[in-house]
């Protein structure tokens, strides 16, 4: 089983659904992390939480909402989806105090029609 | 804030050439530096990283970095690429204390032709 796992692993949605994400993992991190990646554009952090009480807006945050519901879960919400947030979406986790280096899931292909 | 900026976006090469991908970032102190891959269809997979001590660093599959600390570089070498090497690489940085939030380049995708 993967350590950091994602669903759903594809979804396709209109213009105004709301739409959730989840991610868990099983690797014991506190850091929880989700991107965005855009071809062309790499991946662009959406929000990271470093506990359970600690959260924190990204680079591209708005339109996105997300919940640390426990150690190992964090989700990301999609209050409104709109066509350009049409991408694939990675969660990912790091130890603490932490080193930066990143670990993945599957990922989860959102399409916003 | 830091940055990074990937050159190449899309890199071609015949099977057993040699690899060079650039890297290079912006941040006046202190970092960790990776190389993530992302084979077709998968999740990005890190491929080595940097903390410290040899700024030359050997990761899987024959990779290997170096990094130059005068330059702000840090890139991708393989002496001899081979076709399950298609795929793209992205370059990441991770500024020491504070919020210690990971900075990815905007990627490199690698096609190797038998």
């Amino acid at each position: 089983d993967a350590d950091v796992t994602q669903t759903p692993r594809n979804r396709i949605t209109k213009t105004g659904k709301r739409i959730m994400l989840e991610c868990s993992q099983t690797k014991g991190h506190d850091r929880m992390y989700w991107y965005r990646q855009d071809p062309g554009l790499g991946l662009r952090l959406i929000y990271y939480s470093f506990d359970v009480k600690d959260i924190n807006k990204g680079e591209i945050s708005d339109g996105y909402s997300v919940s640390r519901q426990a150690q190992a879960k964090f989700s990301l919400s999609l209050e409104s989806a709109i066509p350009n947030q049409t991408a694939l979406y990675f969660c990912a986790t790091s130890d603490s105090p932490g080193r930066g280096e990143l670990f993945f899931g599957e990922g989860s292909r959102l399409t916003v029609l | 804030a830091q940055s990074v900026s990937q050159h190449n976006h899309h890199v071609i090469l015949s099977e057993a050439a040699s690899l060079e991908l650039g890297c290079n970032y912006s941040y006046g102190g202190t970092v960790n530096l990776f190389w993530y891959v992302q084979y077709p269809g998968q999740h990005l997979q890190l491929l080595l990283k940097y903390f410290s001590g040899d700024p030359l660093v050997k990761g899987i599959k024959g990779f290997e970095a170096e990094f130059i600390k005068s330059k702000f570089s840090f890139n991708l070498r393989k002496p001899s690429v081979q076709w399950s090497d298609t795929a793209e690489y992205f370059c990441a940085v991770n500024a020491r204390g504070g919020y210690q939030k990971v900075t990815f380049g905007t990627g490199t995708k690698l096609q190797v032709i038998p």
